[in-house]
């Protein structure tokens, strides 16, 4: 039984460039999302994923980052003209539909980014 | 609105003692749910335990239990014969249990240290 897997763990890149992160989630489970979490802080919700489609974004989702889960499958992240303020660790997140115990949200190890 | 808040930015406790990591919240919503994560160092969150809104009982899971006071609106997470391994982050989140959104609000965290 695996569990959320995200890649790359670590990402360094200067500030301008486009990046992107990949989100696997638990086999089966229909919802994916994925949060922001700066050091020092709890992470933040960015979006949410059910099957392919995009249901809810935060206002933190400014018009440089942009997700997409096409296949209801995987999910990546992209962030174009990153700039110092998004370095954070970016967790993913999914839950099965409709379960019980309030939908637990079970999280992968997280990507890591530096933005120089 | 949602919001959690943990006012224990540090704690100790001694090898096989008990601890107790604060958590209070703030909602209008009736139906909500209330989870504990622990975050080692490497970064993964990982679910420990969960309190529905309208639960009777307060919930436990092996050495974790939840001090749920709805009065109050805490929930308290306890720890039991503390181990080196519970070293990490903990964080509190809930999040409203009707349809429509199912994004995580999370307090600021607790770091708790397991002394030998």
């Amino acid at each position: 039984d695996t569990g959320v897997s995200q890649n790359p763990r670590h990402k360094i890149t200067k500030r301008g460039q486009n990046v992107t992160f990949r989100c696997d989630p638990i086999s089966e489970h229909n919802r994916l999302y994925w949060y922001r979490q700066t050091l020092g802080q709890g992470p933040e919700f960015l979006t949410y994923f059910q099957n392919e489609a995009q249901l809810e974004k935060s206002r933190l989702l400014s018009d440089r980052f942009s997700a997409e889960r096409p296949k209801g499958s995987f999910s990546t992240l992209e962030i174009q003209r990153t700039e110092q303020g998004d370095s954070a660790m970016y967790l993913c997140a999914s839950s099965p539909n409709g379960a019980g115990a309030g939908d637990t949200q079970y999280f992968g190890p997280g990507t890591r980014l530096t933005v120089l | 609105a949602q919001k959690i808040t943990q006012t224990q930015p540090g704690m100790f406790v001694q090898e096989k003692e008990a601890v107790t990591l604060d958590c209070t919240y703030d909602t209008s919503d009736p139906s909500y749910g209330l989870f504990w994560y622990k975050q080692p160092s490497s970064g993964e969150m990982i679910f420990l335990i969960y309190q529905g809104s309208y639960d009777q009982q307060n919930a436990t899971e092996g050495r974790y239990s939840l001090n749920f006071q709805k009065a109050r609106k805490s929930a308290n997470l306890v720890i039991s014969a503390s181990q080196l391994g519970d070293s990490a982050m903990y964080f509190c989140a809930m999040r409203y249990l009707g349809a429509g959104s199912y994004q995580l609000t999370f307090g600021k965290g607790t770091k708790l240290s397991v002394i030998p």
